[in-house]
């Protein structure tokens, strides 16, 4: 069954460096998105991607974050300079449409813990 | 504003039936989604619900009724392996931003 993956699993960083998640989406999806849930929180959305751009951002989303989808299987998340409060797992999630119709889900790629020390 | 609520958690016994209510205020609404999360790993998809009505899906079974923003997942003859948090995610548009509920964690006792 295809998944989406994220790399690494788990990424321990000190505050003000620079991280980069990584996500493989299923490969006919075209729809992406990034969460966050900090530990014992809710799920939070940060932005969703469609057609190489950003098509909304959540107000966490500010200018120390950015995504890319350099080829055409990546999908990345870059936070600029770290601080502690964005300790969270990360999860990207890949649809293969935009519409919520018939019940087509997200599939969630199973997350990557950021701890920022 | 956004509101998803949904009780903190719940406690049941293997073998029988819960249900897991939740309430929202959402400026649109474009589908209710249920996610079954385990400790430490991603949500994975259970249910989803646009018009009013019961779907059922095997032992889990979602209602949604959008005049009252109520909605409920019914999960029956339950096992051990369903302990987990339920989540209640609320789609307001197209770019499928889901407002999450903070979950509900659900105990299964023999």
């Amino acid at each position: 069954e295809p998944e989406v993956t994220q790399t690494p699993s788990h990424q321990v960083t000190q505050m003000g460096q620079e991280v980069i998640l990584r996500c493989v989406p299923i490969s006919n999806h075209l729809y992406f998105y990034w969460y966050r849930q900090i530990l014992g929180q809710k799920v939070e959305f940060l932005v969703s991607f469609y057609n190489n751009e950003i098509s909304e951002k959540s107000e966490i989303f500010d200018d120390q974050f950015s995504v890319e989808r350099p080829d055409g299987s990546n999908f990345t998340l870059k936070i600029r300079s770290t601080k502690l409060e964005d300790s969270a797992m990360y999860f990207c999630a890949s649809k293969l449409e935009g519409q919520t119709s018939g019940g087509t889900e997200a599939f969630f790629g199973q997350g990557t813990r950021l701890t920022v020390v | 504003g956004q509101n998803i609520d949904q009780p903190t958690e719940m406690t049941a016994t293997e073998g029988a039936i819960v249900q897991i209510n939740c309430t929202y205020q959402t400026s649109g609404f474009n589908g209710l989604f249920w996610y079954q999360q385990h400790a430490g790993e991603a949500p994975t998809f259970l249910s989803y619900n646009v018009l009013d009505g019961l779907e059922e899906k095997g032992r889990f079974s979602s209602f949604l009724s959008r005049s009252k923003g109520y909605s409920y997942l019914l999960l029956k003859e339950l096992q051990m392996k369903d302990s987990a948090s339920y989540l209640c995610a609320v789609c307001r548009d197209s770019n499928y931003q889901l407002i999450w509920g903070a979950g509900t964690k659900l105990i299964i006792k023999p």
